[in-house]
């Protein structure tokens, strides 16, 4: 089967650094992506890795490594507008996209 | 650019009712997703269209839900009857065609619940 695993809730501090990580199991790949979904609101587009490494934008960076079929976001100076769900999916194919449950992510003062 | 539109926001019916869901897509898309989001949880495919072509629809039920998407732009999503479970948020999606990088941009939903 396919499958996406990722923490269900994740607690940090205004101002610091957190990082979200992503383990996939899927019969293919072609690509990984990262939304950002606040409550109530759509899900928004923050990255696409497809091949190996660091993807920098701004105070948002993704990595992937698809030897061990694994990614993190990583936030930087984290602001309370930060809190959300961070969802993760995977391509198998060139039409098919898997999506993972979500980490909440909950800012604190 | 007009982002992903669906209609209405919010819906709230009884059991055994039907409801349907509209969206437009962004100018330009090709390809069109409709997604069912229960509360906790990521999104459930339910539906793709390439153009007016169905592409997916492997988790559609499709002996209560149907999905059309006449001309290639606009589409609707409908259900018949409803079930208790059926109570989720309904989100309608476009990418410029359904390519491994293209990013899919999302409407804002329609949160449907079932008394």
């Amino acid at each position: 089967g396919q499958n996406i695993d990722q923490p269900t809730e994740m607690t940090a501090t205004e101002g610091a650094i957190v990082q979200i990580n992503c383990t996939y199991q899927t019969s293919g790949f072609n690509g990984l992506f990262w939304y950002q979904q606040h409550a109530g609101e759509a899900p928004t587009f923050l990255s696409y890795n497809v091949l190996d490494g660091l993807e920098e934008k701004g105070r948002f960076s993704s990595f992937l490594s698809r030897s061990k079929g694994y990614s993190y976001l990583l936030l930087k100076e984290l602001q309370m507008k930060d809190s959300a769900s961070y969802l993760c999916a995977v391509r198998p194919s060139n039409y098919q996209l898997i999506w993972g449950a979500g980490t909440k992510l909950i800012i604190k003062p | 650019e007009a982002g992903v539109a669906q209609s209405p926001r919010y819906k709230i019916i009884e059991k055994r009712q039907s409801v349907a869901f509209w969206c437009n897509p962004i100018s330009g898309h090709a390809t069109l997703y409709w997604y069912q989001q229960i509360l906790g949880q990521g999104p459930k495919l339910l539906i793709q269209f390439q153009n007016n072509g169905v592409v997916d629809d492997s988790q559609l039920p499709k002996d209560r839900f149907s999905a059309e998407r006449l001309k290639g732009v606009d589409s609707t999503l409908k259900i018949q009857p409803a079930k208790l479970e059926d109570s989720a948020v309904y989100l309608c999606a476009s990418s410029l065609e359904g390519g491994a990088g293209q990013p899919q941009h999302f409407g804002d939903g329609t949160r449907l619940s079932i008394l």
